[in-house]
């Protein structure tokens, strides 16, 4: 089963901050979160493991509740570069398998 | 500089016609992930390969697709026979596993995808 994402898209001017959420109806044991550019295959931004760890980008943060199955990725002096679709992946299920939720539009204009 | 290999990078072919698509992963790599993406449905998860073993397949259409790897360094998406809803793009990505617990606790790489066109 799919993470829900919110919200479906965003339009920011350069500098803004922007918030993306992302909840499960299952059990998580890790958050990852990509972005992808048009036309290009999605690039690894982050990940978030039960228990508190996070391994990932220097200029994003991300915070990972597990008692509520949420996540939610900071974006903080949004630059042009950082427009893409961003995707959280779930690691749930007995595999650990990694379910991508539908995506999040990022657009930040001069 | 290590990236995951698909082929081919575009096919068109006609409904009732086989499909194969290929993955080289990235030596070392443990685990192997099929995604198709589409406007309407995302990034779904269709087969996924730890140490070559296939550990779900869930997503997967059972009648038409199958997913193989024969070896370490190939994994393989057979579609037979395809339909114009197979249409898509196809990444295939590989990562690693650090223990029998998690599925992933790293970072997975993605190939550049494989676009298939049904008609």
């Amino acid at each position: 089963q799919q993470p829900v994402q919110s919200p479906q898209a965003v339009i920011l001017r350069e500098g803004e901050d922007a918030v993306i959420n992302c909840s499960s109806s299952k059990a998580l044991y890790s958050v990852h979160w990509y972005r992808q550019k048009h036309g290009e295959a999605p690039v690894f931004l982050m990940i978030l493991l039960k228990g508190g760890e996070q391994k990932g980008h220097e200029k994003i943060s991300a915070s990972f509740n597990e008692k509520k199955q949420q996540s939610s990725l900071y974006l903080t002096a949004s630059q042009l570069s950082y427009s893409g679709t961003y995707f959280c992946g779930t690691g749930s299920g007995s595999a650990r398998q990694l379910t991508f939720g539908s995506g999040t539009q990022l657009t930040v204009l001069p | 500089d290590a990236r995951v290999t698909q082929t081919p990078r575009h096919k068109v072919t006609e409904m009732g016609q086989e499909v194969t698509m290929r993955c080289q992963p990235i030596l070392g790599h443990n685990t192997v992930f099929w995604y198709r993406q589409t406007m309407m449905q995302g990034l779904e998860l269709l087969a996924y390969f730890r140490n070559r073993a296939p550990l779900d397949d869930s997503g997967m259409p059972k009648d038409r697709f199958s997913a193989e790897m024969p070896d370490a360094t190939l994994a393989t998406l057979k579609i037979q026979p395809s339909e114009p809803r197979d249409s898509a793009v196809y990444f295939c990505a590989s990562g690693s596993s650090t223990g029998t617990g998690d599925a992933n606790t790293g970072e997975l790489f993605f190939g550049e995808g494989s676009r298939l066109t049904v008609l």
